[in-house]
């Protein structure tokens, strides 16, 4: 069965400074893989998606992420943390296009001025 | 071009009584997904619907029912509340056959549930 580990429930950084939020995911095909961000009491927002095109994959807000699949691994980074990047982050996986995602317990990010 | 809508926002309920809650997709879509978002947990896939019909389902038991309509929309009913049901509903639509082909998800801003 396939899942998503989120390692850290709260992430806090000064602004400015780089943003590492990790995900691995267990699946036993390549999977589809995906981060979204959710602001309070608002839906989620799509930050990025893998989908074996490349490896390295630019997201909206100047988040990033690489699949790494010798590490079962799909971290987001940004170089330069803002103060309106403080939100929930959801890592989700899916084996197939349009079927159900599979999300983590998600990242709180602060941001501290 | 509007985005996933949903209604109502906000609802209360107690113990035992039904609950329907309503969904119309992001234009162009033809595929609505539901999911449960317990407070400081993920979402979780309840079930998706296209053709109206029922296409996938989570792990949820037979309180949780839904339906699509010809025009796309849907409705997610729970029957039977208890608490454990308090939670942020999400809908989420697609274009399974012509769209995106990694089925990427629009996410509505929810529907916030407490049953007392």
């Amino acid at each position: 069965a396939q899942s998503v580990t989120q390692l850290g429930s709260h992430v806090s950084v000064s602004e400015g400074a780089l943003v590492l939020l990790r995900c691995n995911y267990s699946s036993s095909v390549p999977p589809y893989l995906f981060w979204y961000v959710q602001y309070p009491n608002q839906g989620l927002q799509l930050l990025l998606k893998y989908t074996s095109a490349a490896t390295l994959v630019k997201g909206i807000n100047g988040f990033e992420a690489e699949f790494k699949k010798s590490e079962t691994s799909f971290h987001l980074t940004k170089p330069s943390a803002h103060m309106s990047d403080a939100a929930e982050y959801f890592c989700a996986v899916s084996l197939q296009a349009g079927t159900a995602l599979i999300f983590g317990k998600g990242t709180t990010l602060s941001v501290s001025s | 071009d509007a985005g996933v809508t949903q209604s109502p926002t906000h609802l209360i309920k107690t113990r035992g009584q039904q609950v329907t809650l309503r969904c119309s997709p992001k234009s162009g879509h033809d595929t609505v997904s539901w999911y449960q978002q317990a407070l400081g947990q993920g979402p979780q896939f309840i079930f998706q619907y296209y053709e109206e019909e029922e296409r996938q389902r989570g792990n949820f038991p037979d309180r949780f029912s839904g339906h699509q309509f010809p025009n796309y929309s849907s409705e997610l009913n729970v029957n039977a509340l208890w608490l454990g049901d308090s939670a942020l509903y999400l809908c989420a639509s697609s274009n399974l056959i012509t769209g995106d082909p990694t089925g990427e998800l629009f996410f509505g801003e929810g529907s916030r549930l407490t049953v007392l």
